[in-house]
């Protein structure tokens, strides 16, 4: 039972050009939603995140997205560079629980920069 | 100086056998968690923990067990090791009236 689903297991993009990752949430329960940024052999690395109250929310080349009567976000990289290759995580939480529920996963999505 | 740290980095063992593997954060953080990364790369959660109260995932068989000496440490004991329970394991942390975790390098546990 995936409550946050990320479809597109890798997405390969032109260095310079927009990337965009996409993220899928069916519990409405979830009211903060995150993104973190994975390299091999090391831990997962905070990005950006976003409050149910907003649209949108950026920072530098990241800015996210969130489309709450569509239960979509998307984070989007702009312009891309070669060390934004990594896997990155939607991640959902009910921040009224107080952060006992711990973070709900997407599977990832691998972000390739060609050069 | 590393936020979260998890020791041993890879841990290969027998089954039935008992291991532990260690975290410790030095951000202040009030509460901290573990967290399973299977085969099929779901990072899933399975513990929460501060001081006053843990909260356990319900899948989680009960071999699993979490041990905090004190705030900035959080112990994962596994008893009677299975095949399944290869994985990587990772540590994070939060302050109180936080959002964002803060995760440890993960802890790859073979099981042969």
């Amino acid at each position: 039972d995936q409550q946050v689903k990320q479809n597109s297991p890798s997405l390969s993009v032109q260095e310079g050009r927009i990337s965009i990752l996409n993220c899928d949430y069916t519990n409405s329960m979830f009211d903060y939603f995150l993104w973190y940024k994975k390299y091999p052999a090391e831990g997962p690395t905070f990005l950006i995140s976003i409050s149910s109250i907003k649209d949108k929310n950026e920072d530098g080349r990241f800015t996210v997205f969130l489309n709450k009567s569509a239960k979509h976000l998307s984070l989007h990289i702009v312009p891309s560079q070669p060390g934004d290759s990594a896997v990155y995580f939607c991640a959902a939480t009910m921040y009224s629980g107080g952060g006992a529920d711990g973070l709900t996963f997407g599977k990832g999505t691998h972000l390739i920069i060609q050069p | 100086d590393t936020a979260v740290s998890q020791t041993p980095k890879y841990l290969v063992t027998q089954m039935g056998n008992d291991k532990s593997i260690k975290c410790e954060q030095n951000l202040g953080h009030d509460t901290m968690y573990w967290y399973k990364q299977d085969s099929k790369k779901f990072l899933k959660i399975m513990f929460s923990y501060n001081n006053k109260e843990l909260i356990i995932n319900e899948t989680v068989p009960n071999r699993f067990s979490p041990k905090s000496p004190d705030k900035a440490h959080l112990n994962l004991h596994i008893n009677s090791l299975e095949l399944g329970d290869s994985a990587v394991y990772f540590c994070a942390s939060m302050r109180a009236g936080g959002y964002e975790q803060y995760f440890g390098p993960g802890t790859r546990l073979t099981v042969t």
